[in-house]
């Protein structure tokens, strides 16, 4: 069975810093990672999309795959407290029409 | 370009109706995916249709069913209602269902069973 897994948290970093969350996966076929980011009460939202090793940077974030050892991170730069909310980590195997999504990390940035 | 447009928001049922929950995906997209999401279980795959066909199942009871018609719009129905089946209900579409695009949700409706 796919698995995602990602630390629930909370993880909590003060504004201006460096939130770096972490997903590991189990399938080894993955080809396609998605972070997205879900406020209480709302839907998630697409923030990246990565299908290399390497880094791939968008404004204040930045996702970093590594497939030879399973994980895919999301670091924020000059984290705000508009960044909190629950970020989901989904996880596509080559072979699959359907991304499974770990259970997500609740990230709150304090003034 | 609208989004993926869910409906109705909110809904409040007793036990042992029925309900039927509609999406209309980003124009253009072709697949449509469906998710229940509670607290206490995540994220956790209904179903997902491609052109008119149901083409990946999760492990729901069969009380939950849905269809896709011939312009992508979706819709999901729960018969026999139980109270665990409160949950936000969400609706995810992509461009193509074989590529490796994202999906990307709609606002979801919140399902209160009383």
């Amino acid at each position: 069975q796919k698995e995602v897994e990602q630390n629930s948290g909370p993880l909590s970093v003060p504004e201006g810093a460096i939130a770096s969350l972490n997903c590991t996966y189990s399938d080894r076929g993955s080809q396609s990672f998605f972070w997205y980011r879900q406020y209480s009460g709302k839907s998630p939202e697409l923030i990246m999309s990565i299908y290399s090793n390497g880094d791939k940077e968008d404004g204040r974030f930045t996702a970093q795959l590594n497939k030879a050892s399973q994980y895919v991170s999301l670091l924020i730069r000059d984290s705000q407290p508009s960044d909190s909310a629950t970020y989901l980590c989904a996880v596509k195997a080559g072979g699959s029409y359907i991304p499974t999504f770990g259970r997500g990390t609740s990230l709150i940035v304090h003034p | 370009k609208a989004g993926v447009t869910q409906t109705p928001r909110y809904l409040i049922k007793t036990r042992g109706q029925q309900v039927t929950l509609s999406c209309s995906p980003i124009s253009g997209h072709r697949s449509v995916s469906w998710y229940q999401q509670t607290p206490g279980q995540g994220l956790q795959f209904l179903f997902e249709y491609f052109s008119e066909t149901q083409r990946n199942k999760g492990n729901f009871p069969g009380r939950f069913s849905g269809r896709q018609f011939s312009n992508s719009r979706s819709e999901m129905n729960v018969s026999t209602l139980e109270l665990g089946d409160s949950a936000l209900y969400l609706c995810a579409s992509r461009l193509d269902g074989g590529a490796n695009q994202p999906q990307h949700f709609g606002d979801g409706t919140r399902l209160s069973i009383l």
